[in-house]
């Protein structure tokens, strides 16, 4: 089945060091692929996203590239701030047309804690 | 604009007891998920409604049932309920049922189960 592979946390930095969550999935097929940020006691926000191979996502200083020959999708930001501690997840659907209607499914997360 | 809302907030049963979540879809829309998410893992798929019937289901047995009203708010319904229900009940709602569309996530109920 579908999957998702996050790299193990968690993840503590200095403010505005540069960050690095791995993000691989196991899909038959093309999926559209994510980033959700859980703020304490909050739901899932939707961080970026991208739908095809080579798409770059891209929000608030954070990016990931899709890359289909290596089946990935790392999230990164150039320089964290204390704000952006949180738990991510990368996560995957499929595309309009599908039987997936629209579920998605998550790696397990990551949690970021940035110092000052 | 008012979000999605879930209640309660957190919830204590023991083992073998019966539980009703609630959510209150975003205006509008039509499709209300279901995920339940284990500490320290991702939200995993349960079920998905879509103009009040279920639209898809995940791996969760059938004492896991659901229901969604004409208003398209939801319920989730557990039986029977084990040890490892406790979780974050998410929901999410969006405009579309086939995923082309944002999902917007509730804050969740806390479920424990003793």
């Amino acid at each position: 089945g579908d999957s998702v592979t996050q790299m193990e946390g968690p993840v503590t930095l200095s403010e505005e060091a540069f960050l690095t969550i791995n993000c691989t999935y196991t899909a038959t097929g093309y999926p559209s692929l994510f980033w959700y940020v859980q703020y304490p006691g909050e739901g899932l926000q939707l961080l970026l996203k991208a739908t095809k191979a080579d798409d770059k996502g891209s929000n608030k200083g954070f990016e990931a590239t899709y890359r289909k020959e290596t089946t990935s999708f790392h999230l990164e930001k150039g320089s964290v701030q204390v704000s952006d501690s949180a738990v991510y997840f990368c996560a995957l659907s499929f595309q309009p047309g599908g039987t997936s209607y629209g579920k998605l499914t998550f790696g397990q997360g990551t949690i970021l804690t940035v110092h000052p | 604009e008012t979000g999605v809302t879930q209640s309660p907030t957190h919830l204590i049963k023991t083992r073998g007891q019966q539980v009703t979540l609630r959510c209150s879809s975003q205006s509008g829309h039509n499709t209300v998920s279901w995920y339940q998410q284990a500490l320290g893992q991702g939200p995993q798929f349960i079920f998905q409604y879509y103009r009040e019937e279920e639209n898809g289901r995940g791996n969760f047995p059938p004492r896991f049932s659901g229901l969604q009203f004409p208003n398209y708010s939801s319920e989730l319904n557990v039986n029977a309920l084990e040890l490892d229900d406790s979780a974050l009940y998410l929901c999410a709602s969006s405009l579309d049922s086939r995923g082309r569309r944002e999902q917007f996530f509730g804050p969740g109920t806390r479920l424990t189960v003793l």
